[in-house]
């Protein structure tokens, strides 16, 4: 099986801009998740969609968004970007069904540079 | 909310020696703890994880032991070979759950 697919692995941006990064599930996983990973503060919970719809969020501002297809793939949408948006984000990937043995499947992440 | 806290955040060993990893938590009702090991510019990979029905967990040279009362759970890598150079995670949550509360990680160097 494939693994979990981001585009693009880089991006530089410039403050006030807007972004969107793309996240391409395992094949058969129904649940997507976004974390923000930057040094030293490790990887932040965003969001997580299920069937098209957001499932859980995390305490990010409204200025993160994201979005859940018809074949599980997801996007997120980062608005009037700032400075500290400058990391690495990487989405994962799971069966959804929240089963005891359902784990976390990563992709190799975008990063994102903004200037 | 959940809080994970990790140390150290630095740790350096000779090889073959053993590496231990701490974590502790905040919230009673996380049940499921999983261990990721990043290396340098790649994606977190699931090492071990362990539920809270159990104590430890091993897995060839890599266990994992949990003290729910404590809330503290920890990672000892047994015989380390340079290739386990990394930087580790530990992470808290619920079982099914996919939004995991992680620790700020540990850069583990393996030095031949």
């Amino acid at each position: 099986k494939a693994g979990v697919t981001q585009t693009p692995r880089y991006l530089i941006k410039t403050r006030g801009q807007q972004v969107t990064l793309s996240c391409s599930p395992i094949s058969g996983h129904r649940s997507v998740s976004w974390y923000q990973q930057t040094p030293g503060q490790g990887l932040q919970f965003l969001f997580e969609y299920f069937s098209e719809t957001q499932r859980n969020k995390g305490n990010f501002p409204g200025r993160f968004s994201g979005r859940q297809f018809s074949n599980s793939r997801s996007e997120m949408n980062v608005s009037t970007l700032e400075l500290g948006d400058s990391a690495l984000y990487l989405c994962a990937s799971s069966p959804g069904s929240r089963g005891p043995n359902e784990k976390l499947f990563f992709g190799s992440g975008t990063q994102l540079s903004v200037l | 909310g959940e809080n994970v806290e990790q140390h150290p955040s630095t740790l350096s060993v000779q090889e073959g020696d053993s590496a231990v990893i701490k974590c502790t938590y905040s919230d009673s009702a996380s049940n499921y703890f999983p261990w990721y090991k990043q290396e340098l510019g790649k994606r977190p990979q699931l090492i071990i994880d362990i539920r809270s029905n159990v104590g430890e967990k091993k897995d060839q040279r890599i266990a994992v032991t949990l003290n729910k009362t404590a809330k503290h759970f920890s990672l000892h890598i047994t015989e380390t070979q340079p290739e386990d150079s990394a930087v580790y995670f530990c992470a808290a949550g619920r079982t099914g759950a996919n939004n995991l509360f992680f620790g700020t990680g540990t850069r583990l160097t393996v030095i031949p």
